[in-house]
């Protein structure tokens, strides 16, 4: 029943770890996103895939890397964790590129010790 | 560059009427967005504003103004589960998911 589902929910790590995060949704839809939220809860856009087509990439180390094999899942891998990347990441999806109604999953808080 | 400010927390009544608001400073404005974010929950979406007016969806109202750079969300008849963090953010040009947002505004509902 679960539209977007993020998986794993909580993910503990050391400095240094290579670490993925899962995101399906069975909403049909074609564009996806990997938002990060920080302690301070700003919500902020990372990157989207439409049609597996990588459309925003904001200004995020490369040691993050999204992948995005059909339209329904998007992978975020991150390399050599810091103890800055800790933040609940939040995947969503749309209807479209245009819209700004998103489907968020229920996140994934990442921390690094 | 972007600006996006709202208040950081309100304290309300149930049974009665809140308003959030956010001012927005944006080159390329498409659209103004509210979402509701309860704690360690997922945000979902409330309510879009593309032209100026008000948009109403059961208790919850949104309102826009383009010349003014500002909207607000209107909630009626509180109660106490609408206690959440309330998310104001604008979309630019022709990349609508492409969400700006504020900082949220927590709300909480006494009895």
């Amino acid at each position: 029943d679960t539209a977007v589902s993020q998986t794993p929910k909580y993910l503990v790590t050391q400095m240094g770890n290579d670490k993925s995060i899962k995101c399906e949704q069975n909403l049909g839809h074609d564009t996806m996103y990997w938002y990060k939220q920080d302690s301070k809860k700003f919500l902020k856009i990372m990157f989207s895939y439409n049609n597996k087509e990588l459309i925003i990439n904001e200004t995020v180390p490369n040691r993050f890397s999204p992948k995005s094999p059909d339209k329904a899942h998007l992978n975020l891998h991150i390399n050599s964790l810091e103890l800055g990347d800790s933040a609940v990441y939040f995947c969503a999806s749309s209807l479209g590129r245009t819209t700004g109604e998103l489907f968020f999953g229920e996140g994934s808080r990442l921390t690094v010790l | 560059g972007q600006n996006i400010d709202q208040p950081t927390e309100m304290t309300a009544t149930e049974g009665a009427i809140v308003q959030i608001n956010c001012t927005y400073q944006t080159s390329g404005f498409n659209g103004l967005f509210w979402y509701q974010q309860h704690a360690g929950e997922a945000p979902t979406f409330l309510s879009y504003n593309v032209l100026d007016g008000l948009e109403e969806k059961g208790r919850f109202s949104s309102f826009l103004s383009r010349s003014k750079g500002y909207s607000y969300l209107l909630l009626k008849e509180l109660q106490m589960k609408d206690s959440a963090s309330y998310l104001c953010a604008v979309s630019r040009g022709n990349q609508g998911g492409k969400l700006i947002f504020g900082q949220g505004t927590e709300l909480s509902v006494k009895p």
